[in-house]
C-alpha cells in the first residue's frame, strides 16, 4: 500500500481480555517495527522483524506480549490478559531494510485503552 | 551505548517567534545518521530530516533549519517565524549501535500560541 496501515485505530477492552493489533507495512519494506507510546511519554521499542523473523524482541515487556509476521508483510501484535498498564498507543513502522539508517515510515497507531 | 537526550520537555512560544529544539546524543559509531520526526496532535509521526554525520553543514528547508555539531554531539532544530501549525511533539532519533533500530529521545512538546 501507499503507507503503513494499522487497525483498529482505537480499541477499548476489558482487563483480562486478549487483543490483536494489526499492521500492514509499505509494500516491499522488509523491516517492520513495533513501538509503544504511553500517554505523554516517548517511544518505547518493542520488537522488529526482518522478513518473517524477529531478530530483536528485547523490548517486549512481558510474556503476555507476542508478535508475528507472515508472508513478509502483515504483522500482528497480540497482548494476552490485558492489564491497565498496557493502555498506550501502539505504533508500527516499516523500512526498506533492517537498519535504522534509512529511518522509518510510521502508521497512525492503535490507541489501546484497557478498562 | 546509544542515547538521545532532549532536555526540553515542553516549550511555549507566541506565533512568529523563533524557537530551537535541542538534541544531544551519544554514539559508539564513527559514522551515523540522525533524524527528526514530528508528531502532530493527530498522532502520526512524520519524518522531517535524515542527516549523515559526514556532513556538518547546516541544512535549511523553508522555515526549518538544523544545526549539526559533531564536536558537541548535538543536532538542534530551529523553526523560524513559528506558526500555530508547528504545534506538535518533536522527536530526535539515532540508530542503535548495531543499527537495526532507531533510538528516540523523549520528545519536546512545542506549543505555538496565536
Amino acid at each position: 500500500g501507499a503507507g503503513v496501515s494499522q487497525s483498529p485505530s482505537n480499541k477499548v477492552t476489558e482487563k483480562g481480555k486478549d487483543v490483536e493489533l494489526r499492521c500492514d507495512p509499505i509494500s516491499g519494506h522488509t523491516a517492520l517495527y513495533w513501538y509503544r507510546q504511553s500517554l505523554g511519554q516517548g517511544l518505547e521499542f518493542l520488537i522488529y522483524f526482518q522478513g518473517n523473523s524477529a531478530p530483536d524482541k528485547s523490548g517486549l515487556p512481558s510474556d503476555r506480549f507476542s508478535a508475528e509476521r507472515t508472508g513478509g508483510s502483515v504483522s500482528t501484535l497480540t497482548i494476552q490478559r490485558t492489564q491497565q498498564e498496557d493502555s498506550a498507543v501502539y505504533l508500527c513502522a516499516s523500512s526498506v531494510a533492517p537498519t535504522g539508517n534509512y529511518g522509518y515510515t510510521f502508521g497512525s497507531g492503535t490507541r489501546l485503552t484497557v478498562v | 551505548a546509544q542515547k538521545v537526550t532532549q532536555a526540553q520537555t515542553e516549550i511555549s512560544v507566541v506565533e512568529k517567534e523563533d524557537v530551537t529544539l535541542d538534541c544531544v546524543y551519544e554514539t559508539r559509531d564513527t559514522t551515523y545518521y540522525l533524524f527528526w520526526y514530528k508528531q502532530p496532535p493527530s498522532g502520526e509521526l512524520v519524518f522531517l530530516i535524515r542527516r549523515n554525520s559526514f556532513d556538518e553543514q547546516n541544512e535549511i528547508s523553508g522555515r526549518y533549519s538544523w544545526n549539526f555539531q559533531k564536536s558537541t554531539s548535538s543536532f538542534n532544530f530551529t523553526i523560524t517565524a513559528s506558526q500555530v501549525v508547528d504545534s506538535a511533539v518533536y522527536f530526535c532519533a539515532l540508530p542503535s549501535y548495531n543499527t537495526d533500530k532507531l533510538i528516540f529521545g523523549t520528545g519536546t512538546r512545542l506549543q505555538v500560541f496565536p
